[in-house]
């Protein structure tokens, strides 16, 4: 497809449990960004990968939360041990580069429930 | 994690009335952007600012950089039903990343 996509669409998982949720960036876009939003606030950065430079982490929450990505292609957002506070929606969102004008494309992001 | 202040924070208005809101940072940033989220959708670029002062237009909005760099406007002329949605801001601050920082939202609602 054109756009970013993300797996799953929802996921409904109990508290204790581990999660992997998976995002596909537009084909050559060297940038991909990770955010949570909470019900009914705004985008909170997690962490943001560009090209073969180590990733900026600092928007990551705790220990439990890790990503990773393969070269320039897809990411995975892993999240250990879930807590209720962790449900929010996860967005993913990819860019060409990492100059300024270069716009960031969202995913329709991932619902995750903590239960 | 770090947000950007948002105000209104919601706002019903009338179709054809003109809508503004505005952001707020604590710190100088180097970049603006509004962006729009529709329901179960990711947020949509709007417009980009660049540079201190910048005025630009996309249709019916207009957005300005602050000329003290800590602020943003985003101005929607002669509302429609389909400006129904979250507008959201975003900056980047001046640390050498490109690390974007999101406001808080505001919900607005069209009146037909």
């Amino acid at each position: 497809g054109a756009g970013v996509s993300q797996s799953p669409s929802n996921k409904v998982t109990e508290k204790g449990k581990d999660v992997e949720l998976r995002c596909d960036p537009i084909s050559g876009h060297t940038a991909l960004y990770w955010y949570r939003q909470r019900l009914g606030q705004g985008l909170e950065f997690l962490i943001y990968f560009q090209g073969n430079s180590a990733p900026d982490k600092s928007g990551l929450p705790s220990d439990r939360f890790s990503a990773e990505r393969t070269g320039e292609s897809v990411s995975t957002l892993t999240i250990q041990r879930t807590q209720q506070e962790d449900s929010a929606v996860y967005l993913c969102a990819s860019r060409v580069g990492h100059l300024d004008f270069y716009e960031q494309y969202f995913g329709p992001g991932t619902r995750l429930t903590v239960t | 994690g770090q947000q950007l202040n948002q105000s209104p924070q919601s706002m019903f208005i009338q179709e054809g009335e003109d809508v503004s809101m505005n952001c707020t940072s604590s710190s100088i940033f180097n970049t603006w952007l509004w962006y729009k989220q529709d329901p179960g959708e990711g947020p949509v670029l709007l417009i980009a600012l660049y540079k201190a002062g910048e005025l630009t237009s996309n249709g019916r909005l207009t957005a300005q950089f602050g000329i003290t760099r800590k602020d943003s406007f985003l101005n929607i002329s002669a509302s429609i039903p389909s400006d129904v949605g979250i507008y959201f801001c975003a900056g980047r601050s001046t640390s050498g990343t490109y690390k974007y920082i999101f406001g808080t939202g505001t919900r607005l609602k069209v009146l037909a």
